[in-house]
């Protein structure tokens, strides 16, 4: 099984500066099956980017997402006040997703 | 626009089977562009995949609890359904049903979520 390890746990940030989150697998993974969601509370998570880089319909291009093998990145340029919240990515292989752990980005 | 809507107890009893539906709109279940699954959320904690079925009805689980999972489909209600036997606290969670893309695997639409508490 694909683990998903996401770092930092936690990011403490102002609007305005840039967010780089992480997102490591314990063995190489198709760059198509790679996406990453973001979840604020009380809600269900809402999808961002797909195949890694590709932003899904709506999403702002101040997110992008970017990596291959074992190494993904989502960045947000710049944050606005409603990009607080919890980021996730998730994989697919041997007909199983799985998803790391999340990081938070909240505000400093 | 497909939309999701999960169905179900809240509370279920330690040992008894959780039983969840999903009613699926603006689709049809048994379309080849169609995967379902079932995604849990502990309260406060992170996502994890419990399964999937394709519209052929081939099932997919999680290997930590494919001995206690059966997804299965109704396509005459435009539903799917969950069952997870012999719960205890530790499944305790909000349950979303979802679309999954059937090519890249990604999940494109989610239901708003149901909190089942397993406790007695």
């Amino acid at each position: 099984e694909v683990v998903l390890t996401q770092f930092p746990g936690t990011l403490s940030l102002s609007p305005g500066e840039r967010a780089t989150l992480s997102c490591r697998a314990s063995q190489s993974v198709s760059s198509t099956y790679l996406a990453w969601y973001q979840q604020k509370p009380g809600q269900a998570p809402r999808l961002l980017i797909s195949g890694a880089s590709s932003r899904a319909t709506g999403i702002p291009d101040r997110f992008s997402g970017s990596g291959s093998g074992t190494d993904f990145t989502l960045t947000i340029s710049r944050l606005e006040p409603e990009d607080f919240a919890v980021y996730y990515c998730q994989q697919y292989s041997n007909s199983r997703l799985t998803f790391g752990g999340g990081t938070k980005v909240e505000i400093k | 626009q497909l939309q999701l809507q999960e169905s179900g107890p809240g509370l279920v009893k330690p040992s008894e089977t959780l039983s969840l539906t999903c009613t699926i709109s603006g689709g049809s279940l048994s379309t080849s562009t169609y995967y379902w699954g079932w995604i849990r959320q502990p309260p406060g904690k992170g996502l994890e995949w419990i399964g999937s079925i394709f519209y052929d009805g081939s099932t997919f689980y999680n290997p930590s609890l494919k001995s206690r999972v059966t997804i299965s489909v109704d396509t005459s209600k435009n539903q799917f359904s969950l069952k997870l036997r012999s719960v205890t606290a530790a499944d305790t969670a909000v349950h979303y049903c979802v679309h999954i893309h059937p090519r890249m695997y990604y999940v494109a639409h989610w239901g708003q979520g149901t909190l089942v508490t397993v406790s007695s």
